[in-house]
């Protein structure tokens, strides 16, 4: 079975940072782009950014660039998304999204 | 920065049909706008009906099917099932990068 799956997330103070991991199995990581999504309580989807299949090229939302990173790891069949200065905006569940298929999510509460 | 307008909410009867629509701030959604459709119920991730328009994944019922429809993205539901009670969001690429609409709460009975 095909499989997305999130971790990294967790309570982090304001202006903290967190990594967050998106490790996939049993479809063609490699050649394929990689988004991130979060959708704060209650709230809606909202894109985050996403990368290339071969990483060279990254997009983000205004309310993250210079904030947020997007990497991959073809070798791992992994992406991730580093998140520095957090604010408490940020509080959402964030999932990954790749060909497809969606992760379960995984849930970063930033707060003091 | 673009802004995706979708119905807040829409209702129908069971074996009905239902079309819920996408429009974007920057004028007739094209294929260009490569618009995605995606199902999300309560306590849920969401999954991916619809993408580029009219493509759908191998687990998308075929009473789901995606358009272009007046200068907006259409997902059309023929049929209508009890379990498609969710809601609904589309996305599109627009200006460099991507928007989610605001979803549309779809309630069947």
């Amino acid at each position: 079975e095909v499989q997305l799956e999130e971790s990294g997330g967790g309570l982090v103070q304001p202006g903290g940072s967190l990594r967050l991991s998106c490790a996939a199995s049993r479809f063609t990581f490699s050649t394929n782009w990689v988004t991130w999504v979060r959708q704060a309580p209650g709230k809606g989807l909202e894109w985050v950014g996403n990368i290339k299949p071969d990483g060279s090229d990254k997009s983000y939302v205004d309310s993250v660039k210079g904030r947020f990173t997007i990497s991959r790891d073809n070798a791992r069949s992994s992406s991730y998304l580093q998140m520095n200065s957090l604010t408490v905006e940020d509080t959402a569940i964030y999932y990954c999204y790749c060909a497809g298929y969606w992760g379960q999510g995984t849930l970063v509460t930033v707060s003091s | 920065q673009t802004v995706v307008t979708q119905e807040p909410s829409l209702t129908v009867s069971p074996g009905g049909t239902v079309t819920l629509t996408c429009v974007s701030s920057t004028g007739a959604v094209t294929s260009g706008y490569f618009p995605h459709w995606f199902q999300q119920k309560p306590g849920q991730g969401p999954t991916t009906l619809i993408y580029n328009t009219n493509n759908k994944l191998s687990w998308t019922p075929a009473r789901f099917s995606g358009s272009l429809l007046g200068g907006k993205a259409a997902l059309t539901v023929s049929g209508v099932q009890p379990e498609d009670e969710a809601e609904y969001y589309c996305l599109l690429y627009s200006g460099g990068s991507w928007v989610f609409g605001g979803g549309t709460k779809l309630t069947v009975l």
